[in-house]
């Protein structure tokens, strides 16, 4: 079957727009996770999705982040007035269930603001 | 703040020679797992080991955790050119249990043909 997709895959937007990332998992897929890169610096979690629910929003970086997912598939990252430090790659990754389970990412959408 | 530091940071080694990298990680887990990245782009996970495990084999890839040093070490024996790429350690905690990894900062590979 066909792995973890997100798109698009390249964004550049202007400072102060807003900005929608996707992402499709895995099916079947329950746990669904958002991380980003900076350029040079490691993964950083974002948020984790079981099923529809993401219980854990503490590692958003700001109230300008959101995200969601419907029907325990297609998960939307959505940045709210971006700003030039929110320029990264965002990786999506899926996985059977919750914890002790391998995590499959998808190719990521870099985004540049300028 | 980041859960792993590898070290070391840059690797370079010809082909065919054996590449070790290390992870070593702050609190308690319940799993790390190794990824590759190739350009910056999307991970590719290579290896899971259990914290109840010690030691863990793939193809030409060999895990060791300690978890008592809280540390890991990824090899890559009889490497090749196409193992240039950077590599993680990522934890899996233990008390939330939710599946979130904490990465380190990566090894990057670079391997000579």
């Amino acid at each position: 079957g066909a792995g973890v997709s997100q798109s698009p895959s390249n964004k550049v937007t202007e400072k102060g727009k807003d900005v929608e990332l996707r992402c499709d998992p895995i099916s079947g897929h329950t746990a669904l996770y958002w991380y980003r890169q900076s350029l040079g610096q490691g993964l950083e979690f974002l948020i984790y999705f079981q099923g529809n629910s993401a219980p854990d929003k503490s590692g958003l970086p700001s109230d300008r982040f959101s995200a969601e997912r419907t029907g325990g598939s297609v998960s939307t990252l959505t940045i709210q007035r971006t700003q030039q430090e929110d320029s990264a790659v965002y990786l999506c990754a899926s996985s059977l269930a919750l914890a002790r389970e391998t995590q499959y990412f998808g190719p990521g959408t870099r985004l540049l603001v300028l | 703040s980041q859960q792993g530091e590898e070290d070391p940071q840059a690797l370079s080694i010809q082909e065919g020679e054996n590449a070790t990298m290390n992870c070593s990680y702050k609190t308690s887990i319940n799993n790390l797992q190794w990824y590759r990245q190739n350009s910056g782009r999307g991970l590719v996970h290579l290896i899971l080991i259990r914290s109840n495990e010690r030691e863990k084999h793939s193809g030409r890839l060999r895990v060791t955790l300690d978890t008592s040093k809280k540390s890991s070490s990824l090899l890559i024996t009889a490497s090749r050119a196409a193992d240039t790429a950077s590599y993680f350690c990522a934890t899996g905690h233990g008390s939330s249990n939710t599946g979130k990894l904490i990465f380190g900062q990566g090894t990057t590979l670079q391997v000579k043909p």
